[in-house]
């Protein structure tokens, strides 16, 4: 069954530090991947998505992710953290060739960011 | 161009009542998919609709249930509410049955007492 699994339920790091967000994912083909971002009390932001093609994909606020098919992973990275970098953040996969939109989500990474 | 609209954005209901929740997604788009978010189970995927037919359903009970109108508009109902119900019920919208992008409105926060 498909799968995702964001072992880091809550991440606290300081403004200008580096950040690394892990996402690995269970899948039999590979998928549409996807990095979504949450404030509180607000719907889903699209951060950056992959499909195919180069493997480091740039995203929006500075953010980008690897996917790296041995290791089932699609890490989310950023070089150093501002404060409005505080949220939730839900890695999800899609199906690849399949008729659907449906995502399947990781239980997400809670980030806080300490000045 | 406009954003998803999810309409109400905060509904508190009593168990036992029936709750339409409603979603309009952007301009064009014709595939909307619903999601519950909720702290213990996290985002789970409710039902798709494309062309005002579902095209997927998740692993819900049939007390759940949704439907598109030709303007690509969506709701989803909930009857016999359940405390348990209690979630933020988001919606996203994308432009075909299979796109490589969904917009995600912000929500519709549902309170069962």
């Amino acid at each position: 069954a498909q799968s995702v699994t964001q072992p880091d339920i809550h991440i606290t790091v300081s403004e200008g530090a580096s950040l690394e967000l892990r996402c690995n994912y269970s899948y039999g083909a590979t998928p549409y991947l996807f990095w979504y971002v949450q404030s509180p009390g607000q719907g889903l932001q699209l951060l950056l998505k992959y499909f195919s093609g180069d493997t480091l994909v740039q995203g929006i606020k500075g953010f980008e992710a690897e996917f790296k098919r041995s290791q089932s992973s699609f890490n989310l990275r950023k070089p150093s953290v501002h404060w409005s970098d505080a949220a939730e953040y839900f890695c999800a996969v899609g199906p690849y060739g399949g008729a659907t939109n449906k995502l399947i989500f990781g239980t997400g990474t809670l980030l806080a960011v300490q000045p | 161009k406009a954003g998803v609209t999810q309409t109400p954005r905060y509904l508190i209901k009593t168990r036992g009542q029936q709750v339409t929740l409603s979603c309009s997604p952007i301009s064009g788009h014709r595939s909307v998919s619903w999601y519950q978010q909720t702290p213990g189970q996290g985002l789970q995927f409710l039902f798709e609709y494309f062309s005002e037919t579902q095209r997927n359903k998740g692993n819900f009970p049939g007390r759940f249930s949704g439907r598109q109108f030709s303007n690509s508009r969506s709701e989803m109902n909930v009857s016999t509410l359940e405390l348990g119900d209690s979630a933020l019920y988001l919606c996203a919208s994308s432009l075909t049955r299979v796109s490589t992008e969904a917009f995600f409105g912000q929500g519709t926060r549902l309170t069962v007492v």
